[in-house]
């Protein structure tokens, strides 16, 4: 069956650091990967999607950046964070596109 | 517009009473699934059904049932007998054929006290 992982599971950072959060998908091939992140009381939104290694396609522009450096591990960056970027963020996985997405546990970022 | 409505941001139940959680959606694509996915308080996105938009047909998994009406554009989800376990934020999504993004509502919470 196939597992995804997110670490860290919650992070504390002072704006201006930079920012590294790692998904990782076990028991699949060339999965569509994805990540998404939940503002306090609100929705889901898409940030970066990738369907193959270092294919990256992003839905907002931002601070943040995406890569895909090997078929099952995606990675959300940020040179510089901001206040703003606080909040819970989601790396999902689907077979092919269209199809059902499957999430991880999610990294809770708090940005002071 | 391509948007997903849940307009019940809260409800508040008692153990075993039914309740009914509505989702409306906007599309002019007649090729689109349909998903709800339940956030508990741990915060991961549970995946609980995705319909297509051409099986119009009702779903029942055991206390969960899911009621699509295309010509109303809903989708909306029933816990009959609902229990604290319930008790989490559920989400209505929708997504076009062959695409990646899936489109969420807002949620809306349910809290089931004993």
């Amino acid at each position: 069956s196939q597992t995804i992982h997110q670490w860290p599971a919650t992070l504390v950072q002072p704006v201006g650091s930079p920012l590294s959060l790692e998904c990782t998908v076990e028991g699949t091939s060339n999965p569509n990967l994805y990540w998404y992140r939940q503002a306090a009381g609100r929705g889901l939104q898409l940030l970066f999607y990738s369907v193959g290694i270092g294919q990256i396609s992003s839905e907002v522009p931002q601070n943040l950046s995406a890569s895909r450096p090997q078929d099952r591990q995606f990675i959300l960056s940020s040179k510089k964070l901001l206040l703003s970027d606080s909040g819970f963020y989601l790396c999902a996985w689907s077979k092919r596109r269209g199809e059902t997405q499957y999430f991880g546990p999610g990294t809770r970022l708090l940005v002071l | 517009a391509q948007k997903v409505t849940q307009a019940q941001t809260e409800i508040s139940v008692v153990e075993k009473e039914d309740v009914t959680l509505d989702c409306v959606y906007e599309t002019r694509d007649t090729t689109y699934y349909l998903f709800w996915y339940k956030q508990p308080p741990s915060g991961e996105l549970v995946f609980l059904i995705r319909r297509n938009s051409f099986d119009e047909q009702n779903e029942i998994s055991g206390r969960y049932s899911w009621n699509f009406q295309k010509s109303t554009s809903s989708f909306n989800f029933t816990i009959t007998a609902s229990q604290v376990v319930d008790s989490a934020v559920y989400f209505c999504a929708l997504i076009f054929y062959n695409t990646d993004k899936l489109i969420f509502g807002t949620g809306t919470r349910l809290q089931v006290f004993p």
